[in-house]
């Protein structure tokens, strides 16, 4: 089962926030992020553990929150680089070892 | 460089002519996964590798065969393609099955 990626799709200005949340109604073991621009390779920017963690990567960070089973990813002072489509991938808890299973992904378009 | 090597990158047939496309990785990579991409669906997991000679099921393995004979190489086999399989077929490795991801370039496939 897909977990749910929200919103769809956000336009921002240059500088701008965003928060792309990543929902599960089954129980997570780890939440993977990528991001993927038009026309290119989904390319992976990181990896959330059960345990709250909450991750940086300069400007883009994510948390887990265990209880909600979801992974938020917070893009602070948006820059036209930020652009592109992200997705994020679940592992579950007691699931087999056969990867990640992703979401529809959410469009991100920053406009100068 | 490390790298998810994919052909061709863009592929048109038709309906019921065999093809396979390729997919080879330089990285040791133990897991290797087939994804479908399709607007508005994400991606869904077709076929996934733990290691040479093991293969299984993702969530939409109909009308796909896999192989994994050498542990760099995992073709992608359409044995009698259909249009519904028109999408972008992207090929990825990682160390183990829950470990990041690195995607090849993708190939786009149209069956007419």
């Amino acid at each position: 089962q897909q977990p749910v990626q929200s919103p769809q799709a956000v336009i921002l200005r240059e500088g701008e926030d965003a928060v792309i949340n990543c929902s599960s109604s089954k129980a997570l073991y780890s939440v993977h992020w990528y991001r993927q621009k038009h026309g290119e390779a989904p390319v992976f920017l990181m990896i959330l553990l059960k345990g709250g963690e909450q991750k940086g990567h300069e400007k883009i960070s994510a948390s887990f929150n265990e209880k909600k089973q979801q992974s938020s990813l917070y893009l602070t002072a948006s820059q036209l680089s930020y652009s592109g489509t992200y997705f994020c991938g679940t592992e579950y808890s007691g699931g087999g070892a056969d990867g990640l299973t992703f979401g529809k992904g959410t469009h991100l378009i920053i406009q100068p | 460089e490390a790298q998810v090597t994919q052909n061709p990158r863009y592929l048109i047939t038709v309906t019921g002519k065999k093809l396979t496309v390729t997919c080879s990785q330089n990285m040791n990579h133990e897991y290797m996964s087939w994804y479908r991409q399709d607007p508005g669906l994400g991606l869904r997991q077709i076929y996934y590798s733990m290691n040479v000679e093991v293969t299984d099921k993702g969530d939409v393995p109909e009308g796909y065969k896999v192989s994994r004979k050498e542990k760099r190489n995992f073709p992608l086999i359409l044995e009698s393609p259909s249009p519904n399989q028109t999408s972008l077929y992207l090929c990825a490795s990682s160390v183990l099955y829950n470990s990041p991801l690195h995607f090849g370039n993708g190939t786009r496939l149209t069956v007419t």
